[in-house]
């Protein structure tokens, strides 16, 4: 059974850094690459950016290059979002999911929702 | 980048009834679409991929048309279940991905 867990809810103050994860299993990981998707408050679905765990070849949407950076560890199929510099405006619902170029995004992880407040 | 709107931003549907949905890309994305439904709390879930082509375990009250701009998706007979808000998502600007505003569909 194909799955992407994520890691727990986090809360952080602005400043602060964060590291969330996406773990993969049941399909071998390094043949799809991994978006991620910010969802904020009572809002629609963002595309953040991808990466393709086989060669760590990495996309952003413009909006996000330069705030988030996402990595991987192929040795344990986990992907990674990470922030150096948290802002509130960061607090949202993120999202993994597993993405090809036939099926589009076809499993998403269950969400980690970051909450960014002083 | 390819901007993706979604029309109505919101439809009322008596359960029974048929709820056409809308997409428009600004260039064509060939047949390159995806839709997804997410309810209140849960993640996403994949509906359509390649315009037209039901994922995995999607009854066939759903469907989706359309190539190049303009997509369509249509739900023949509204179910509890399906009162949702729908994506569309184009991929053919591989691997750079864009989703549309999504559109809420309400019991009426």
């Amino acid at each position: 059974e194909v799955q992407l867990v994520q890691s727990g809810a986090e809360v952080k103050k602005p400043g602060e850094s964060l590291k969330i994860s996406c773990k993969g299993s049941g399909y071998s990981f390094t043949s799809y690459w991994i978006a991620w998707v910010r969802q904020m408050p009572g809002k629609g679905l963002e595309w953040m950016g991808i990466i393709y765990p086989r060669d760590s070849d990495t996309r952003y949407s413009p909006p996000f290059q330069g705030q988030v950076t996402i990595s991987v560890d192929k040795s344990i199929s986990t992907a990674y979002l990470q922030w150096s510099s948290l802002k509130a405006s960061d607090t949202a619902m993120y999202y993994c999911a597993r993405q090809s170029a036939v099926a589009a995004g076809d499993y998403w992880g269950q969400g980690t929702l970051v909450t960014v407040s002083s | 980048e390819i901007v993706m709107t979604q029309s109505p931003a919101s439809l009322s549907v008596s359960p029974g009834e048929r709820a056409t949905l809308s997409c428009r890309a600004s260039q064509s994305v060939s047949s390159n679409l995806a839709w997804y439904q997410q309810k209140p709390g849960q993640a996403p879930r994949l509906l359509i991929y390649s315009a037209s082509t039901r994922a995995t375990g999607i009854p066939a009250r759903f469907s989706g048309s359309g190539s190049g701009t303009e997509f369509t998706l249509t739900i023949s007979s509204l179910q509890s279940e399906d009162f949702a808000v729908y994506y569309c998502q184009q991929y053919n600007n591989w691997p750079l991905l864009t989703f549309g505003g999504g559109t809420k569909v309400e019991i009426k």
